[in-house]
């Protein structure tokens, strides 16, 4: 099955630093999706993207969608402690017949920032 | 705009005992889908929910069980609870069955003793 690899596993940086994190799988996905998770709360929708190649935005928050539409990535640029969580990445499972929102989720990437 | 919410936050069972969950989802959806969240683990998918039937399933067990009410609002049932069942709940809406925008609520947390 569509199984989503998420690298690296944890990271452990200073306030003002850049992050960069990545989301592989096996097979295609046709759209992407970034979540984060504080510690005892629901996953957050982050951004999402839906063409190969597209780069999109949110603040300090810059996510792109492979090309091979196997992977993914997300950069966050000059950290603040407020990043601290879990970054899921997501992908609607590939079902016969079309569009499904049923989500696979990555392993998630533990990000931790000092100030 | 109230989003997503669920009830209980925290629950503790035993095994074998029977428990449900409840969500409302975010004002002007649909559809409803329930995830299991294992600790140190992604979400994991155990069913949708639209117009007050199941339209898709994880790999869960019968023992997992839902109803969608006509105010879209939905619950999760989860009988004989092992203790492998110990997770966070996650309950998810969307604008209709195939919205990949999902909002998540907060969880209930359930211990399983």
């Amino acid at each position: 099955g569509q199984q989503l690899n998420q690298s690296p596993q944890s990271m452990f940086i200073q306030e003002g630093e850049d992050v960069s994190m990545n989301c592989t799988s096996s097979s295609i996905f046709n759209t992407w999706l970034w979540y984060k998770q504080d510690p005892g709360e629901g996953p957050v929708l982050l951004i999402a993207l839906y063409k190969a190649g597209e780069l999109t935005s949110n603040g300090r928050l810059t996510a792109q969608f492979g090309i091979t539409r196997k992977d993914s990535f997300l950069n966050i640029s000059a950290s603040i402690p407020s990043d601290v969580g879990i970054y899921f990445c997501a992908g609607p499972q590939d079902v016969y017949g079309g569009a499904t929102n049923k989500l696979i989720f990555g392993t998630g990437t533990l990000l931790a920032v000092q100030p | 705009d109230a989003g997503v919410t669920q009830s209980p936050t925290h629950l503790i069972k035993t095994r074998g005992q029977q428990v449900t969950l409840r969500c409302s989802p975010k004002s002007g959806h649909d559809t409803v889908s329930w995830y299991q969240q294992a600790l140190g683990q992604g979400p994991q998918f155990i069913f949708q929910y639209y117009e007050e039937e199941e339209r898709q399933r994880g790999n869960f067990p019968d023992r997992f069980s839902g109803h969608q009410f006509p105010n879209y609002s939905s619950e999760l049932n989860v009988n004989a609870l092992l203790l492998g069942d110990s997770a966070l709940y996650l309950c998810a809406s969307s604008l209709s069955p195939r919205g990949v925008w999902q909002y998540f609520g907060p969880g209930t947390r359930l211990t399983v003793l």
